[in-house]
């Protein structure tokens, strides 16, 4: 199992869109629609995003969301905040009961 | 709303066996999958593994042979020993509840960092 591979930094004024790509495998996330993302700041645990994709918990925002095309999953902010500046994290399951994670996006807000 | 606790020793000499316990209060266990994940210093996150309520195990495949997951639910706890320790496994180790249909880790604990060094 290898790491699913994201951009190390993503960077947007206030207001604007970014978008975080998360590639894998035919594997795991190209096979399952089992992809979720995570917020982490500094010093903190991470925080549930999205899951299964594109489906977003009760009480993110809806600036926050997802997609799937082939073995890429990719996060999509709009109108972004400075609360949004964090590492974002993608995590696949991998089949047999097991998962991997992605490298990891630093997300900076200008 | 469930919240998950860390605890353990935050120093382990190397070829020893770490054990951490998480401490899940305001939930039940049935139903979901109860999980590890680390997280080295300045680095990504890495699934360890996780225990089903009813007690099917599965683990990294790079850790399998020195990793087990345990479930107490009677101290309403699920337990992580990791043995033959290395300063590789210095991490931020966090607990979590994973869904029951393989979709998600919420929430997770704050997270205890565990060094490994002599």
């Amino acid at each position: 199992q290898s790491a699913l591979t994201q951009p190390a930094s993503v960077s947007g004024s206030p207001g604007q869109s970014i978008n975080i790509s998360c590639t894998g495998t035919s594997s795991d996330v190209g096979t399952y629609s089992l992809v979720s993302w995570y917020q982490q700041h500094p010093g903190k645990a991470p925080k549930l995003m999205m899951f299964e994709g594109s489906k977003r918990p009760s009480g993110v925002s809806d600036r926050f969301s997802g997609s799937k095309s082939g073995n890429t999953a990719s996060l999509t902010i709009s109108g972004l905040q400075a609360e949004d500046e964090a590492d974002y994290y993608c995590c696949s399951y991998a089949g047999s009961h097991t998962y991997v994670f992605g490298t990891g996006t630093k997300v900076t807000v200008l | 709303q469930v919240q998950l606790q860390e605890s353990g020793p935050g120093l382990v000499k190397p070829s020893e066996t770490l054990s951490l316990t998480c401490t899940v209060s305001g939930g039940s266990f049935r139903g979901y999958y109860w999980t590890w994940i680390r997280q080295p210093p300045g680095k990504g996150l890495e699934w360890i593994g996780h225990m089903y309520y009813s007690g099917q195990t599965s683990y990294n495949p790079s850790l399998n042979s020195r990793v087990a997951i345990s479930i107490d639910t009677s101290q309403n706890q699920f337990s992580l020993k990791l043995r033959s320790l290395t300063a590789a496994d210095t991490a931020v180790y966090f607990c979590a509840r994973g869904g029951s249909h393989l979709n998600w880790f919420d929430p997770w604990g704050q997270g205890t960092l565990v060094s490994v060094s002599s």
